[in-house]
């Protein structure tokens, strides 16, 4: 089974603070995807990545950054952590190009103070 | 941004009933149709993925149908158990890059 691992399922920072979320996958996967899930919303995708070194913006890029240096590895970056970025944070990787099957992680809760 | 609807958003059902859900999306364009299960503390869970009007696909007691012509796609669930209770996910896509989610249907049976 494809796994995708978010290093944290729980944070607590400050505003202000930088933030990284990490999320790894073993399955050799191509693309990988940054979404966040808010009360009354669907999930938002902030950013996505095709290949190492390559970032596409999705719909809510601002405030975010991310950085993909190695195939299994995508990480999602807050430089100034803000109250309104408090969230649910899902990573999600697939396989094909376009929009093959998505594996999640099992999210990061998010609490900026 | 494509607006993705799905309805209810949320249900109580006793075990052993049959329930289905829907999700509307725009027709225009349309390249694929995505359901996910999300259960409480797990990872969002694929359930199907579907591309052409009139699929059908099953899984187990669950199944799909999807006609892209009216821009609609429901979900069936015959016999409902307790461990069905979940969050159910759809999201349609206009080409490669763009997969845009519902809000859910919150589903709890009710043992």
């Amino acid at each position: 089974d494809v796994k995708v691992t978010q290093s944290s399922r729980y944070l607590v920072k400050r505003t202000g603070e930088k933030v990284f979320l990490e999320c790894v996958q073993d399955m050799d996967h191509e693309n990988m995807f940054w979404y966040r899930q808010d009360p009354g919303l669907g999930l938002r995708l902030i950013y996505f990545s095709y290949d190492v070194k390559m970032k596409e913006k999705g719909d809510i890029p601002e405030g975010y950054s991310v950085s993909r240096e190695k195939k299994e590895r995508f990480s999602l970056i807050l430089e100034s952590a803000s109250t309104n970025q408090t969230s649910m944070y899902l990573c999600a990787s697939s396989l094909r190009a376009g929009w093959g099957v998505l594996t999640f992680g099992a999210g990061s809760r998010l609490t900026v103070l | 941004i494509l607006n993705v609807e799905q309805s209810p958003q949320s249900l109580h059902v006793q075990e052993g009933d049959s329930t289905n859900f829907t999700c509307s999306f725009p027709s225009s364009n349309f390249y694929a149709l995505h359901w996910y299960r999300w259960e409480t503390a797990k990872s969002p869970e694929a359930l199907f993925v579907m591309t052409l009007n009139g699929d059908e696909k099953k899984k187990g007691q669950i199944s799909a149908t999807l006609n892209t012509k009216e821009g609609y796609s429901y979900l069936y669930i015959k016999g409902s158990q307790p461990e069905d209770s979940a969050t159910y996910l759809c999201a349609s896509g206009t080409g490669a890059n763009n997969l845009f989610f519902g809000t859910g249907t919150r589903l709890t049976v009710i043992p």
